[in-house]
């Protein structure tokens, strides 16, 4: 019944290796996201998929890619992990119509040694 | 520097006791978020606050709108235990995108 579910909770891998993080929504919503929060908790958006059409594309480092295959899912590939890469990496899904109220997952907290 | 400035960072304060969030901005925005964030969870919405000078009541939280648009303010009365956690303004700006505040931590002592 969870409406935001992303897996995995948690990832601890080492530099320079290559992750994925998966998330999906149930709730019928056409708008998906990725945020990061830091270690001081600031939440700041990555992207943002409407129907499958990225329309948010913040100044993010090249090595994150997101995927959208389809509008209940939005995957977050990230290459070449660095150490400034820890940190809680959060999807989010809201319907267009309703200004953006956006219901997030539990998030992955990303460790890279 | 953040566009919207959240105050305080940190409180801790007794139950029973009341307090204020504040969320300030230069900014105009179409609407304005607050979320409440457990630990380990995601943020979870509390309220939309769309119209200048709108107030909402949620319980013992009431939220209000600025006239203009680019600030809010979060007021929690009685405290409890219960409403330990992080609190999250958010603005929302054109194409639906959400700037947040970086967050006041609540802590509420028995």
């Amino acid at each position: 019944d969870t409406a935001v579910s992303q897996t995995p909770k948690y990832l601890v891998t080492q530099m320079g290796n290559d992750k994925s993080i998966k998330c999906e929504q149930n709730l019928g919503h056409d708008t998906m996201y990725w945020y990061k929060q830091d270690s001081k908790k600031f939440l700041k958006i990555m992207f943002s998929y409407n129907n499958k059409e990225l329309i948010i594309n913040e100044t993010v480092p090249n090595r994150f890619s997101p995927k959208s295959p389809d509008k209940a899912h939005l995957n977050l590939h990230i290459n070449s992990l660095e150490l400034g890469d820890s940190a809680v990496y959060f999807c989010a899904s809201s319907q267009a119509t309703r200004a953006a109220e956006a219901f997030f997952g539990q998030g992955t907290r990303l460790t890279v040694v | 520097t953040q566009l919207l400035e959240q105050s305080p960072q940190f409180l801790s304060i007794q139950e029973g006791e009341n307090l204020t969030v504040y969320c300030n901005s230069s900014s105009v925005f179409s609407s304005l978020q607050w979320y409440r964030q457990e630990p380990g969870e995601g943020p979870v919405l509390l309220v939309t606050v769309v119209t200048g000078g709108e107030v909402k009541k949620l319980k013992r939280l009431t939220f209000q709108f600025g006239d203009a648009r680019k600030d809010s303010s979060l007021h929690i009365t009685a405290a409890q235990p219960g409403d330990t956690g992080l609190y999250l303004c958010a603005g929302v700006l054109g194409g639906n995108k959400l700037v947040f505040g970086a967050g006041t931590i609540l802590r509420v002592k028995s």
